[in-house]
């Protein structure tokens, strides 16, 4: 079965600052990964995916994950923190269970704080 | 394209009554799915559809009835609302259920509370 785990349920960093949300995973067979966001009293929006080749993704409002498979990580970078930054973050991985692949697993999220 | 849509937005509802929750795409999406997010858990996935006619168990399915008679709608059934049912419920599709094209796309979710 696969897991995901996001550490640290709450990051609170200063305005300008850099975002590391970390993201650890397990998968019996090659991973699909993705980060997702979600502000208030909204749905999920997709950030980025990595699927296969490059391991460094980027994706959009500056945010961007490297893939490192030694490690089974998944981490979320930003180099400089904005107030519109605030938000809830999940990391997922594409599960599968024996028929195939059924969905995503999620991390139980990581809350953004940014200070002033 | 709406996207992703989901009804009613919020819901209250009596220990034992049952209701649906609404969802329809139009992407032409092959999978749908039903999550629900409850604080410090995450999502957890429900039921989910591959195609019209096919429907599986999630996680979490106990207390839920999906079917899927066309591409564009996926409906959740409570059957008997209990309080632990209280949560809010995202609705998601994508073109397909694996590979590279699993970017699921996430409706703007319905507030059930049950008393």
């Amino acid at each position: 079965a696969q897991s995901v785990t996001q550490l640290g349920s709450h990051v609170s960093v200063s305005e300008g600052a850099l975002v590391l949300l970390r993201c650890n995973y397990s998968s019996s067979v090659p991973p699909y990964l993705f980060w997702y966001v979600q502000y208030p009293n909204q749905g999920l929006q997709l950030l980025l995916k990595y699927t296969t080749g490059a391991t460094l993704v980027k994706g959009i409002n500056g945010f961007e994950a490297e893939f490192k498979k030694s490690e089974t990580s998944f981490h979320l970078t930003k180099p400089s923190a904005h107030m519109s930054d605030a938000a809830e973050y999940f990391c997922a991985v594409t599960s599968y269970s024996g028929g195939g692949a059924d969905g995503l697993t999620f991390g139980k999220g990581t809350h953004l704080i940014i200070q002033p | 394209n709406a996207g992703v849509t989901q009804t009613p937005k919020f819901q209250v509802l009596k220990t034992g009554q049952s209701m649906t929750l609404q969802c329809a795409q139009d992407m032409n999406h092959e999978y749908m799915s039903w999550y629900r997010q409850d604080p410090g858990m995450g999502l957890r996935l429900i039921h989910y559809s591959v195609g019209a006619g096919i429907t599986d168990q999630g996680e979490v399915p106990n207390g839920y009835n999906v079917s899927r008679s066309t591409t564009e709608d996926f409906p959740l059934r409570l059957l008997s609302a209990a309080p632990s049912q209280t949560s809010v419920y995202f609705c998601a599709s994508s073109l397909t259920s694996g590979g590279a094209r699993n970017e699921q796309f996430f409706g703007p979710g319905t507030r059930l509370t049950v008393l």
